[in-house]
């Protein structure tokens, strides 16, 4: 069974453009998590989305929004990108809400300059 | 509000010594823990979790880890180290045992491991 993909896998972004990252969970999971990993701030959780909704969203601004589509890929996206949005974004997929395990994709390294 | 601490940002050992990671964890409900693993330019890969079936969790790659929730701690322990456990170490807690469950983790700060010859 394929993991977690993500794409693209590296971005190099101006500041104040938008962004859009993609991910595919593992076929037959249904929920797809969101996070931030940064030097300074480490692993943070944006979202999850679970049958489209979202149901738990981390302390981040507006800019950071999200979907899901109904074959439960994913989609997050950051409009007016500033410096400190450089990061590596991660997404992770589990089969439904519960089931504890996520598995993690390769991510997507954004850098904005 | 649910919580994991690593002491030590880097720790490094010599091949085939121990390797001892801790983690401690703040958490009003009994937690779901876990250890993950993250190479240079790679994602995370569970390493172990803690579910609340046994107090010593066994994982991949001969690491285990142990439940003393007298210390509140789930440290990661492996007899001999490796030159390829060389990582990012990251323990983690889940909202899951908390009241609407969901799967948010919250991290620790991460141990860098460095094994040495």
């Amino acid at each position: 069974k394929a993991g977690v993909t993500q794409t693209p896998r590296y971005l190099i972004k101006t500041r104040g453009q938008q962004v859009t990252l993609s991910c595919s969970p593992i076929s037959g999971h249904r929920s797809v998590s969101w996070y931030q990993q940064t030097p300074g701030q480490g692993l943070q959780f944006l979202f999850e989305y679970f049958s489209e909704t979202q149901r738990n969203k981390g302390n981040f601004p507006g800019r950071f929004s999200g979907r899901q589509f109904s074959n439960s890929r994913s989609e997050m996206n950051v409009s007016t990108l500033e410096l400190g949005d450089s990061a590596l974004y991660l997404c992770a997929s589990s089969p439904d809400r519960a089931s504890y395990e996520q598995y993690f994709g390769p991510g997507t390294r954004l850098t904005v300059t | 509000a649910q919580s994991v601490t690593q002491l030590g940002s880097h720790v490094s050992v010599s091949e085939g010594a121990l390797v001892l990671l801790r983690c401690n964890y703040s958490s009003s409900v009994p937690p779901y823990l876990f250890w993950y693993v993250q190479y240079p330019n790679q994602g995370l890969q569970l390493l172990l979790k803690y579910t609340s079936a046994a107090t010593l969790v066994k994982g991949i790659n001969g690491f285990e880890a142990e439940f003393k929730k007298s210390e509140t701690s789930f440290h990661l322990t492996k007899p001999s180290a490796h030159m390829s456990d060389a990582a990012e170490y990251f323990c983690a807690v889940s909202d899951f045992g908390l009241t609407g469950g969901g799967n948010k983790l919250t991290f620790g700060t991460g141990t860098q491991l460095k094994v040495e010859l």
